[in-house]
Order: structure tokens, then C-alpha cells, then sequence
């Protein structure tokens, strides 16, 4: 049964870079079956998807935040990572990782959803 | 940046059904498929349903979802204690990036 884990500082300041990790437990981040994850929610408001990554590196990016983040995988270590760039209070949150099964079409949007997700790990931005 | 709107709240009695519903575009629900999440208190969101209407083992099938057009619902029947928590519908875009709903927080009376 896959797990997820994510790591890393709780408080950032604001215009640094937020960085965490997730470690997947109970299965191989180099499956082709899955892509890989991170989706956040602001206190006491909805989910919005950051992005995701497939084992070999490729990456989609939320369009919104896609100039400010970087997704990464290191399957040496089954984890992959997340990298938002000059973050604001508006970027506190609470950051999931969760692994993104289902089917890639040849062409447009993917038949994917999101299971397991990791618990979550809270991130303030705050000097 | 939620493009798929759900109302705020829904309530019901124990026993009682509930729908939920959702509102979006052709570019997202009206022409691919919508996906439910459930998000217990102070919890991590959990797969409810996917392509539109299947349910991942282990989900009761008091659980259901429907598609029409561009709009989805989630119907909960024998509603249950349980069963109060936040529901998100999602789908993805055309444009190639995963919308979630604005949230809906059951309440059981």
C-alpha cells in the first residue's frame, strides 16, 4: 500500500523559496503507471493543484503558478520535491503530495485523479 | 482559482439523501471527466468517485456522481454522521491544468 510523506520548513520568510520533499513508501516512484504530485489549500479554504511530474522528469504546471515553481524527482531516493519561488502570505498554506493514477490520452487533458495524498504538511510565509 | 462552482453548504437528516452540485464550462466538466473528493475534519482529502460516476474500492455505495452537460452532482443517500465533512468536485481543463470546486461542507442534522 503506497504512502506519502511530505517534509520540510514549516515557516518561510516572504521572497524566499519554499522547498519540501514527499517520500513515497510502499511502492516505486519509477512505476509508469503514476504521475507524482503537489497540491495545496490555504487555511480554511479550497484545494488548488500546483502540478505534477511523471518519473522520467516530464512535468505540467498549474498556469497560475507555473513561473514561481519547479517539480522535481529523485527515484535513487523515491521522493520528488517542490521548489515556489518569491512567496507571499498568500502562499501559507497547507501542501499535499499525492500520486496521480489513470490514463494519458494522445492528445489533450488526462483522465487522472488523485489517491493516496500524503497528510499534508502546513507552511507559513512570515518574517 | 476555482472555475467549478459548488454551493457552500448542504444539510440533511441521518437517513436523509443529499445532493450536491456542480457548475463549470466546456472546457473543463463538459467535455471530460469530473472527479469527487471527500476531506474529513482536519484531515487530507480522500477519492470518492472518478470518471464521473466510479467508485474506488471501499467507498460505500451510498456514494454516487453524475455528469450532465457541464454540470456533476454528488448524491450521499442514508446520509450518516460519518459522512459530514467538505466535498470538492474537480476535472480537468482543456488548457491542460486540474480545476477543483469552490467546496461544499455537509452538515448531518
Amino acid at each position: 500500500q503506497v504512502q506519502l510523506q511530505e517534509s520540510g520548513p514549516g515557516l518561510v520568510k516572504p521572497s524566499q523559496t519554499l522547498s519540501l520533499t514527499c517520500t513515497v513508501s510502499g511502492g516505486s516512484i519509477s512505476s509508469g503507471d503514476y504521475y507524482w504530485s503537489w497540491i495545496r489549500q490555504p487555511p480554511g479554504k479550497g484545494l488548488e493543484w500546483i502540478g505534477y511530474i511523471y518519473y522520467s522528469g516530464s512535468t505540467y504546471y498549474n498556469p497560475s503558478l507555473k513561473s514561481r515553481v519547479t517539480i522535481s524527482v529523485d527515484t535513487s531516493k523515491n521522493q520528488f520535491s517542490l521548489k515556489l519561488s518569491s512567496v507571499t502570505a498568500a502562499d501559507t498554506a497547507v501542501y499535499y503530495c499525492a500520486r496521480a493514477l489513470g490514463y494519458d490520452f494522445w492528445s489533450g487533458p488526462p483522465d487522472r485523479w488523485f489517491d493516496p495524498w500524503g497528510q499534508g504538511t502546513l507552511v507559513t510565509v512570515s518574517s | 482559482q476555482s472555475v467549478l462552482t459548488q454551493p457552500p453548504s448542504a444539510s440533511g437528516t441521518p437517513g436523509q439523501r443529499v445532493t450536491i452540485s456542480c457548475s463549470g464550462s466546456s472546457s473543463n466538466i463538459g467535455s471530460n471527466y469530473v472527479y469527487w473528493y471527500q476531506q474529513l475534519p482536519g484531515t487530507a482529502p480522500k477519492l470518492l468517485i472518478y470518471r464521473n460516476n466510479q467508485r474506488p474500492s471501499g467507498v460505500p455505495d451510498r456514494f454516487s456522481g453524475s455528469k450532465s452537460g457541464t454540470s456533476a452532482s454528488l448524491a450521499i443517500s442514508g446520509l450518516r454522521s460519518e459522512d459530514e465533512a467538505d466535498y470538492y468536485c474537480a476535472a480537468w481543463d482543456d488548457s491542460l491544468f486540474y480545476v477543483f470546486g469552490t467546496g461544499t461542507k455537509v452538515t448531518v442534522l
